[in-house]
């Protein structure tokens, strides 16, 4: 069964770093997202992604986030100066249709 | 505005036992609901979904969700609980529109003992 693939699966990095999250959805998927969850709360959605570009974010997903398909198959969220409130297990999903896949999830740890 | 609310945070069980988590929902649309499963260090698995057809819907590993909208409720329920079913369970609702976010519950803890 086809799966969405996300790298690296736990990072560590310093308060103010900039950190990329990779994400490899299906070949068929249209609409990819991003979601995250702090540990012991709620899965949270940052951001979709149609066609090239944001189609909907959330209030979560602000100046430091930023997403982008580079080369037709990886898609990528970058936080540009990450702080201790990131850390939090990122998903990424895809969807063709409709019917969600969920990759594995990265597990951010900002120290 | 679409919200899930989910009444239990963590629910015990006996093994060969039923299992009920409940769920109910708020959306100004014909919602489409999911029921999610995470179990430790695991990305998200897709037990069933409810997209207006039958209103019982089943799911993998012997799990099937009702949709009530009298009652604004989408419970899960298994006759009888496995060591394995243990894991955090998320209820979530959407639009049924492609590309359209999420919204998940907080989640509810399944425990079950032998």
């Amino acid at each position: 069964e086809p799966e969405v693939t996300q790298t690296p699966s736990h990072q560590v990095t310093q308060m103010g770093q900039e950190v990329i999250l990779r994400c490899v959805p299906i070949s068929n998927h249209l609409y990819f997202y991003w979601y995250r969850q702090i540990l012991g709360q709620k899965v949270e959605f940052l951001v979709s992604f149609y066609n090239n570009e944001i189609s909907e974010k959330s209030e979560i997903f602000d100046d430091q986030f930023s997403v982008e398909r580079p080369d037709g198959s990886n898609f990528t969220l970058k936080i540009r100066s990450t702080k201790l409130e990131d850390s939090a297990m990122y998903f990424c999903a895809g969807t063709a249709n409709y019917g969600y896949t969920f990759g594995s999830g990265t597990r951010l740890t900002v120290v | 505005a679409q919200s899930v609310t989910q009444l239990d945070s963590h629910v015990s069980v006996s093994e060969g036992t039923p299992v009920l988590l409940r769920c109910n929902y708020s959306s100004s649309y014909s919602p489409s609901l999911f029921w999610y499963v995470q179990h430790p260090n695991k990305g998200l698995q897709l037990l069933l979904k409810y997209t207006s057809a039958a209103t019982l819907v089943k799911g993998i590993n012997g799990f099937e969700a009702e949709f009530k909208k009298s009652e604004t409720s989408f419970h899960l329920t298994k006759p009888s609980a496995h060591m394995s079913d243990a894991a955090e369970y998320f209820c979530v609702v959407s639009t049924n529109q492609a590309g359209t976010a999420l919204i998940f519950g907080k989640g509810t803890t399944l425990s079950v003992s032998s």
